[in-house]
């Protein structure tokens, strides 16, 4: 399969832990996103790679996340400190240019 | 502050009708709006994505037109089948790296 993976699929995790997703997008692709969907919602932007450069984070980002693509390859979602507010479906997608984005499947995070 | 608007937010249809679904975005600064299927339990898929005013794109049974001076778009599907039950998004982009979603339409088609 040539498509955009995420793992895990499901996160079950108690408020306070640390969680750490990953996407590895397609092979070829420079540019990575990080989306968060929850119930009801549309897919909301986190953050943009260019390569392995970081170029812009949604105010929605708080200090408690962070991500990473250090060989502009695979990236990583961490979030520090997990509160029930932070259930929800976390997206990656992977382009070469702005007008296709290919989406992976998510992670389904569930903070108790 | 850039909103994208869909309605229905969720279609309740019997197999072989035809149904429509709408996007409403900003008229400005318009520079692509794309079409996104997503089924349960798996990956967003691109339907289509439109850049001129008056563009129509069609794939099999499902169709889209768009019109960026108005700021709307239509989903049109064709004799609805089961296996079209799915979330349709719409999203727009500015030519910037940034895509606005807009919330879906649930679609559900009973057999």
């Amino acid at each position: 399969d040539t498509g955009v993976s995420q793992d895990p699929r499901h996160k079950i995790t108690k408020r306070g832990q640390n969680v750490t997703f990953r996407c590895d997008p397609i092979s070829e692709h420079n540019r990575l996103y990080w989306y968060r969907q929850t119930l009801g919602q549309g897919p909301e932007f986190l953050t943009y790679f260019q390569n392995e450069a970081q170029l812009e984070k949604s105010r929605l980002l708080s200090d408690r996340f962070s991500a990473e693509r250090p060989k502009g390859s695979f990236s990583t979602l961490e979030i520090q400190r997990t509160e029930q507010g932070d259930s929800a479906m976390y997206l990656c997608a992977s382009s070469l240019e702005t007008a296709d984005q290919f989406f992976g499947p998510g992670t389904r995070l569930t903070v108790l | 502050i850039l909103n994208v608007e869909q309605s229905p937010q969720s279609l309740h249809v019997q197999e072989g009708d035809s149904t429509n679904f709408t996007c409403s975005f900003p008229s400005s600064n318009f520079y692509a709006l794309h079409w996104y299927r997503w089924e349960t339990a798996k990956s967003p898929e691109a339907l289509f994505v439109m850049t001129l005013n008056g563009d129509e794109k069609k794939k099999g049974r499902i169709s889209a037109t768009l019109n960026t001076k108005e700021g709307y778009s239509y989903l049109y599907i064709k004799g609805s089948q089961p296996e079209d039950s799915a979330t349709y998004l719409c999203a727009f982009n500015t030519g910037g790296f940034k895509t606005i979603f807009g919330a879906g339409t649930r679609l559900f088609v009973k057999a």
